[in-house]
């Protein structure tokens, strides 16, 4: 099957600070989407991005799909951005997430 | 819309009891999903729905059975409780289906807390 990593597993940042999230896929994909999975649990559709490049204010994101790879740009980082941010490959017809990476932003 | 629901939130079972979990979503979607969540790890697909009428296995389906009642509802139903099935269940639904370019774009419930005893 289908391997997703995602880097780094761990983030902790200042309020203020930009950073990048990556996830690397193992095989051709059909879709990706990234996740915000806030500290109650809720998981948020941030971005359905099977390629090219999407912008949603302080978040933006871009998928090389011909390499196999997205990135998770956030800028200006709030303490509400803290959470599990997951990228998820559709895989013929099943969605799999990677692990995720957890960040806390402190204020 | 309410999106996708589900209930109940939270659970407490004894191991060997049964329970049914609900989901129902408003949006008209074509498909459905039931995912668990590990203390640690992404999200799981135990069983899926493309369409009513139909339902297959996912990656771990082993313990649990499904309904898809009609296109709004999805049942995922554990008929003998084990401690290895504590774990936050997620229902998701798509469109799976149209035109545009996003009918693959999933979305999630609030998800249900289930502890095994």
């Amino acid at each position: 099957g289908i391997q997703v990593e995602q880097s780094p597993p761990d983030l902790i940042l200042q309020e203020g600070a930009n950073s990048t999230l990556r996830c690397n896929f193992s095989d051709s994909v059909n879709n990706l989407q990234w996740f915000h999975q806030n500290p109650w649990g809720q998981l948020i559709n941030l971005f359905y991005i099977p390629s090219g490049t999407k912008q949603n204010g302080r978040l933006s994101a871009t998928t090389v799909a011909t390499e196999r790879y997205s990135l998770l740009y956030i800028s200006s980082s709030q303490t509400t951005d803290s959470g599990v941010y997951f990228c998820a490959v559709l895989y013929g017809n099943k969605l799999v997430f990677g692990a995720g990476t957890i960040l806390r932003v402190k204020s | 819309n309410a999106g996708v629901t589900q209930t109940p939130k939270f659970q407490v079972l004894k191991t060997g009891q049964s329970m049914t979990l609900q989901c129902a979503q408003d949006m008209n979607h074509n498909s459905m999903y039931w995912y668990r969540q590990d203390p640690g790890m992404g999200l799981r697909l135990i069983y899926y729905s493309a369409s009513e009428g139909t339902t297959d296995k996912g990656e771990v389906p082993n313990g649990y059975n499904v309904s898809r009642l009609n296109k709004r509802e999805f049942s995922l139903r554990l008929e003998s409780a084990a401690p290895s099935q504590t774990s936050v269940y997620f229902c998701a639904s798509s469109e799976a289906r149209g035109s545009r370019s996003s009918y693959n774009e999933q979305f999630f419930g609030p998800g249900t807390r289930l502890t095994v005893l």
